[in-house]
């Protein structure tokens, strides 16, 4: 089993339809989670960034996280066709300069 | 927000020349800094985690010495690619992270290196 499991997609939406990304991991250690947007070409960029359990809310996302579960979610509101892009959960643990661990992100359309 | 700043965003040159790209964090300081390779429609694999001062602790099947990493500053890390081949054209992308357990992880927006 991978540390890391995300659905490669793609996944196609109407515009303003509301759109749950999800992952799921192995490992209890993970403490800080993070969701990331990658454009193609461009590096990736920080949408949210939480520790621990719980919901963190900005703007048309919400990113939730469930410790008991191993799960972690990202809703994107009122999705636009900007926002079609690979998304990508990473996750760490909480002790030094432990590296990300990256699901294999998500390819999301968001069709006009 | 943070930014990191990647430079050169592309190069193409011939087999055997090498090639340095450097990493910048702007608006923080940068303890740890990561390079990454990335495929197409694939995830991130990293190569490597460098601490300013420190010599870099690469990933397993990364060579060092084919891929040389300097973090002289708490700004700037590069990544020289030496005598590069083709195979070794790929997507190149460096992430920092600043002091403490909790900061986040920012990203360049990569560099496209094609070994002709």
């Amino acid at each position: 089993q991978k540390e890391v499991e995300q659905d490669p997609g793609p996944l196609s939406v109407p515009e303003g339809a509301i759109v749950s990304l999800n992952c799921t991991y192995s490992n209890s250690a993970f403490q800080y989670f993070m969701w990331y947007r990658q454009y193609s070409r461009k590096g990736p960029e920080l949408l949210m960034y939480t520790y621990s359990s719980g919901n963190k809310e900005d703007g048309r996302f919400t990113a939730q996280v469930d410790k008991s579960s191993k799960y972690i979610s990202l809703f994107i509101r009122d999705s636009q066709p900007s926002d079609s892009a690979t998304y990508l959960c990473a996750m760490r643990r909480n002790s030094g300069n432990t590296p990300l661990v990256f699901g294999k992100g998500t390819r999301l359309s968001v069709i006009a | 927000g943070a930014v990191v700043s990647q430079h050169p965003s592309r190069v193409i040159c011939k087999s055997g020349t090498s090639v340095k790209i450097e990493c910048r964090s702007l608006d923080f300081q940068a303890t740890t800094m990561f390079w990454y390779r990335q495929f197409p429609k694939q995830s991130l694999m990293l190569m490597a985690t460098s601490n300013e001062g420190s010599k870099a602790t690469y990933e397993q099947g990364v060579e060092k010495d084919k891929f040389l990493i300097n973090h002289a500053s708490l700004t700037l890390s590069t990544l020289t690619v030496t005598s590069a081949h083709p195979e070794d054209s790929s997507f190149y992308i460096c992430s920092a992270r600043g002091e403490g357990a909790g900061q986040p992880q920012h990203f360049g927006d990569g560099t496209r290196l094609s070994i002709l």
